[in-house]
């Protein structure tokens, strides 16, 4: 089945240490993004990537990094530099970028907890 | 700055009574609004969406309406079950922002009881 899958499910760090969360999707979309929800709260942009080989930083980009070499992957490093990394972080994808006029659903994975210990 | 917003952070309602969820939104330019239901540790799902062409649109007993003169959208779930526990998040897309990816707002929690 196509979908999105994110990896790992549960994650936990040491101060210090940079991590990366994978998220890999099936569904042949172009745009995939990133996003950060903490407790009790809405969903906060990190990065989105509209096309392969392309991104622009969201609202809370700092702290993060993400690349884009293959259309169907586009994994997030959480780094040091990320003062409150604890956080529930999932990844999007729509099939085409929403810019202009296009519109569309966005497909979530099933995200990833993070924990700094 | 632009902001999507919600008036009710908890929406309690009797089972088989219908729900309204309301979302206010700052950004006159918005073109695109999108309902998401979230349940407890797993991603956001698709609900319905709306253009800003339209004022109302329905789905599998859940209906969103838009009033672009007061910025409003809301989401209406007919004969809620126990299954509609969740929280449900309303989201926008801007014209005129240079800004190519969905703003959500912060969630109202819906609980069903029995």
């Amino acid at each position: 089945d196509g979908g999105i899958t994110q990896s790992p499910k549960y994650l936990f760090r040491k101060e210090g240490q940079n991590v990366t969360l994978s998220c890999e999707q099936n569904l042949n979309h172009d745009a995939m993004y990133w996003y950060r929800q903490d407790p009790g709260q809405g969903l906060r942009l990190i990065y989105y990537s509209q096309i392969v080989n392309d991104f622009q930083k969201g609202d809370i980009a700092e702290g993060y990094s993400v690349s884009r070499e293959k259309k169907e992957s586009f994994p997030l490093t959480v780094t040091s530099a990320q003062k409150n990394p604890t956080a529930f972080y999932l990844c999007a994808s729509s099939l085409q970028g929403l810019a202009g006029p296009n519109t569309g659903e966005l497909f979530f994975g099933e995200g990833s907890r993070l924990t700094v210990l | 700055g632009e902001s999507v917003g919600l008036h009710l952070p908890t929406l309690s309602v009797q089972e088989g009574d219908n729900s309204i969820i309301n979302c206010a939104y700052s950004n006159s330019a918005s073109d695109y609004f999108i309902w998401y239901k979230q349940e407890s540790g797993k991603g956001p799902q698709f609900i319905i969406d709306i253009r800003s062409n339209m004022d109302k649109r329905q789905g599998q007993r859940v209906t969103v309406l838009l009033n672009k003169t007061v910025k409003h959208l809301s989401l209406q779930i007919a004969a809620t079950q126990p299954g509609d526990s969740a929280v449900y998040f309303c989201a926008e897309k801007g014209l005129g922002t240079g800004r190519r990816a969905l703003t959500f707002g912060s969630g109202t929690r819906l609980q069903v009881q029995p």
